[in-house]
């Protein structure tokens, strides 16, 4: 079966930096997303990688490595507003986006 | 970018009728819609994919006499909810691209159904 892991929640604290792991195990592969949702909200697109290397778009920064099966998504000079759930999600051989249920990202003061 | 807009945002409505959600791509054809529903604190659920012209592909478990949906032109789809239960109050939410290899799906604001 088809399967996205990312942790339920992580608390970091406003000015640091965290990392968000994605692993995923999919029928075919066209990539990966990293998107943000604030609760109430729709998803908003963050990041998409398809090839291995990390891509990196301001403070946020999107690592792929296929052969592992593995995403991380990297926030810098974290803010009180990055306070959302992080959803990782995996577009398989049918062009189907596979989604995970998302991480809850805590920012303190 | 590209927008989709979801309408309504908020809907409530009595146990035993039909709610209609509208998702339009506004400055795109979108060859193809997603229809999601999310319950709280879990991940977007993918109800079903339609592409335009012909009848939408319901996910296993989704029963589409129940949730109804029409996807009549390039630029609009409609969920129908019908004969609405309490069960059914949940966050949907559409989507939709142009292109099967689009490195980005573009996503209505969602809509709050709660059903009473």
């Amino acid at each position: 079966g088809q399967n996205i892991d990312q942790p339920t929640e992580m608390t970091a604290t406003e000015g640091a930096i965290v990392q968000i792991n994605c692993t995923y195990q999919t029928s075919g592969f066209n990539g990966l997303f990293w998107y943000q949702q604030h609760a109430g909200e729709a998803p908003t697109f963050l990041s998409y990688n398809v090839l291995d290397g990390l891509e990196e778009k301001g403070r946020f920064s999107s690592f792929l490595s296929r052969s592992k099966g593995y995403s991380y998504l990297l926030l810098k000079e974290l803010q009180m507003k990055d306070s959302a759930s992080y959803l990782c999600a995996v577009m398989d051989s049918n062009y189907q986006l596979i989604w995970g249920a998302g991480t809850k990202l805590i920012i303190k003061p | 970018g590209a927008v989709v807009s979801q309408h309504p945002s908020r809907v409530i409505c009595k146990s035993g009728t039909s709610v209609k959600i509208e998702c339009r791509s506004l400055d795109f054809q979108a060859t193809t819609m997603f229809w999601y529903r999310q319950f709280p604190k879990q991940s977007l659920m993918l109800m079903a994919t339609s592409n335009e012209g012909s009848k939408a592909t319901y996910e296993q478990g989704v029963e589409k006499d129940k949730f109804l949906i029409n996807h009549a032109s390039l630029t609009l789809s409609t969920l129908t909810v019908t004969s609405a239960h309490p069960e059914d109050s949940s966050f949907y939410i559409c989507s939709a691209r142009w292109d099967r290899g689009q490195t980005e799906a573009f996503f209505g604001q969602g809509t709050r159904l709660t059903v009473v």
